[in-house]
């Protein structure tokens, strides 16, 4: 069983276009993340969600809406998508805000 | 405001050698923590080893150790006896404890290990 999984993996779309990513984690953990992994692999977080609640909104813009339906899922939509908007996205998980975060399999998203 | 450096773009290691990678940090937060994930060529992040602020032996889990020098606020990654498939990227990471939820990643550190 996969521990965090996102889907899709692949994500290829136009300029302009809004899109969804969705992130599932079967570990009962409370904390979920929000990571985009830029051309020059840096890692930088976006967003954290704890029990649905926002805890962490980094200098994202509003463009990016994170939901979590409830705490095993945090999809991340995506509004007007620019060129700079090309990245890996991952999500994570933790038991806890200060514990280890598990990592999912990335989202390649090319905005063309 | 926390920092993390990593100062090696990229390491090479013969197979079978132990290799150190560093990893410094900056914070005035007294608890933190600090750990290093490995990202192979296909791209998943994958968890290896974490220490507290607050532990008082290096971490080891494996052929991965922590050398953990507070004083210097340093979290080197050992990897012992070197193979191949350590071929990736290695990432070191700080969370603060005033701050939980939010880590900041190194750069990160290419490490190629030669047959």
């Amino acid at each position: 069983d996969t521990a965090v999984s996102q889907t899709p993996k692949y994500l290829v779309t136009q300029m302009g276009n809004d899109k969804s990513i969705k992130c599932e984690q079967n570990l009962g953990h409370d904390t979920m993340y929000w990571y985009k992994q830029d051309s020059k692999k840096f890692l930088k977080i976006m967003f954290s969600y704890n029990n649905k609640e926002l805890i962490i909104n980094e200098t994202v813009p509003n463009r990016f809406s994170p939901k979590s339906p409830d705490k095993a899922h945090l999809n991340l939509h995506i509004n007007s998508l620019e060129l700079g908007d090309s990245a890996v996205y991952f999500c994570a998980s933790s038991h806890l805000a200060a514990d280890t975060q598990y990592f999912g399999p990335g989202t390649r998203l090319t905005v063309l | 405001a926390q920092k993390i450096t990593q100062t090696q773009p990229g390491m090479f290691v013969q197979e079978k050698e132990a290799v150190t990678l560093d990893c410094t940090y900056d914070t005035s937060d007294p608890s933190y923590g600090l750990f290093w994930y490995k990202q192979p060529s296909s791209g998943e992040m994958i968890f290896l080893i974490y220490q507290g602020s607050y532990d008082q032996q290096n971490a080891t889990e494996g052929r991965y150790s922590l050398n953990f020098q507070k004083a210097r606020k340093s979290a080197n990654l050992v990897i012992s006896a070197s193979q191949l498939g350590d071929s990736a990227m290695y990432f070191c990471a700080m969370r603060e404890g005033s701050n939980a939820g939010k880590s900041t990643f190194g750069d990160g550190t290419t490490l190629t290990v030669k047959p």
